[in-house]
Order: C-alpha cells, then sequence, then structure tokens
C-alpha cells in the first residue's frame, strides 16, 4: 500500500542550529512534492514545492531536497528560532494534476531558546 | 495577502442535522479542496473541484457529503446527516497555478453531540 512517513517523534533542537525533518514514501511516484507548517488550532501553511526534477529548492532559511531513487525528502531549516517551532507537514502529488495532495502524519519541531 | 476565508469559526450540531460549512477561495484560484483533520490525526482528503464539477473524491467523501460553488465566490461543504465521527477541523483550500501550493483556510472545528 501507499504510505507516507515522517518522524512521529517530535524534534527538540538548539536555537541557532539547524532543523532537519525527513519525509519517506513508499509506493509513489510522486510528481511532485509540498512543504507545509502548521500551528495549533490552525490550517497548514504552504512553505515549499520542488518537482520530480528538481534536486533541490531553497527559500530564505528553508531548504527542500528530493530524492525519487530513495523516495525521501529533507527539509532544512537553517539558524532555527523559537517561533520555527510548529509541525511540518510533507504533502504529495500523486497524479501532476491538481486533484489533489496526501498528507504525511507531520513532525513537531521544538526549537528551545 | 489573499486569504481563504472560513465561516463558521466553530459549529456545533445535534447528531443528524445538516452542516453547511462556508468558505471563500482566493478570488483568481481555479482549483478547490475539502480536507478534514481529527484532532490529533493527520490532515486528510476529502474532495476536489474544478470547472464546477468534482475532480476526486476520497472514501470518507460518500452519499452523506456535497459540495458545491453556487456563485462563482463561494465554496460550501454541505453534512447531510452528521455522525458523531464528523467532529474534526474541516478545512477549505484553493490553488492557481502550477507550482503554487495550496492555501488554506483557518478552518470551521465542526463538533457533533
Amino acid at each position: 500500500s501507499q504510505k507516507i512517513e515522517q518522524n512521529s517523534e517530535a524534534l527538540n533542537i538548539q536555537e541557532g542550529k539547524t532543523a532537519t525533518l525527513t519525509c519517506n514514501y513508499t509506493n509513489y511516484s510522486p510528481a511532485y512534492l509540498q512543504w507545509y507548517r502548521q500551528d495549533p488550532g490552525r490550517g497548514p501553511v504552504f512553505l515549499l514545492l520542488i518537482r520530480e526534477n528538481e534536486k533541490e529548492k531553497r527559500k530564505e532559511r528553508l531548504k527542500v531536497t528530493f530524492d525519487t531513487t530513495l523516495k525521501q525528502s529533507l527539509f532544512h531549516i537553517t539558524a532555527s528560532q523559537p517561533a520555527d517551532s510548529a509541525t511540518y507537514l510533507c504533502a504529495l502529488d500523486l497524479t501532476g494534476g491538481y486533484q489533489k495532495v496526501t498528507f504525511g502524519t507531520g513532525t513537531k519541531l521544538q526549537v528551545i531558546p | 495577502e489573499p486569504e481563504v476565508t472560513q465561516t463558521p469559526s466553530h459549529q456545533v450540531t445535534q447528531m443528524g442535522q445538516e452542516v453547511i460549512l462556508r468558505c471563500v477561495p482566493i478570488s483568481n484560484h481555479l482549483y478547490f479542496y475539502w480536507y478534514r483533520q481529527i484532532l490529533g490525526q493527520k490532515v486528510e482528503f476529502l474532495v476536489s473541484f474544478y470547472n464546477n464539477e468534482i475532480s476526486e473524491k476520497s472514501e470518507i467523501f460518500d452519499d452523506q457529503f456535497s459540495v458545491e460553488r453556487p456563485d462563482g465566490s463561494n465554496f460550501t461543504l454541505k453534512i447531510r446527516s452528521t455522525k458523531l465521527e464528523d467532529s474534526a477541523m474541516y478545512f477549505c483550500a484553493s490553488s492557481g497555478a502550477q507550482g503554487a501550493g495550496y492555501t488554506f483556510g483557518s478552518g470551521t472545528r465542526l463538533t457533533v453531540v
């Protein structure tokens, strides 16, 4: 069956360090992959999208990599700040169109001052 | 920055009653979605809508659910006869062009008693 796996354990890191979150998927061939941030009681907020033919994408302190051979995406936040504390979700498109994305369970990040 | 607006923010309803959740997507977006999130669980796809018809729906989206875009600005989700297990946060989202990601609303918390 198709699965999207993110670290279910919360990730605690010290302020100023780089946080690295992992998204693994099985039995999918996504056309692209998205990363979102979700704060408690709020809707997901879109951060970055990376396509299957792209290896890396950057936006300010954020970096996403996409390895279609390993079926894995890594999400990095450099120089992390307490305000980065949230749950981060990866979401996969399966069709290359816009019918839907399927979300992973998310990883809760806590940045400790 | 453009927003997706959802109303009401919280709705309490008796089991068996009909509810309508309302959304105003971003005005120039073409693709519309409903997702839900049961407390403590992942964000789950319900339905996508494009060109005035359903593009795809999940197994959750059974005959009790329907969507409508009645006037070119609103996008509604109707649950005909609510069940206790329909209690969740319901998120509306829209997207515009390839590579843009989805913009989510703040959600409607539905409580069925």
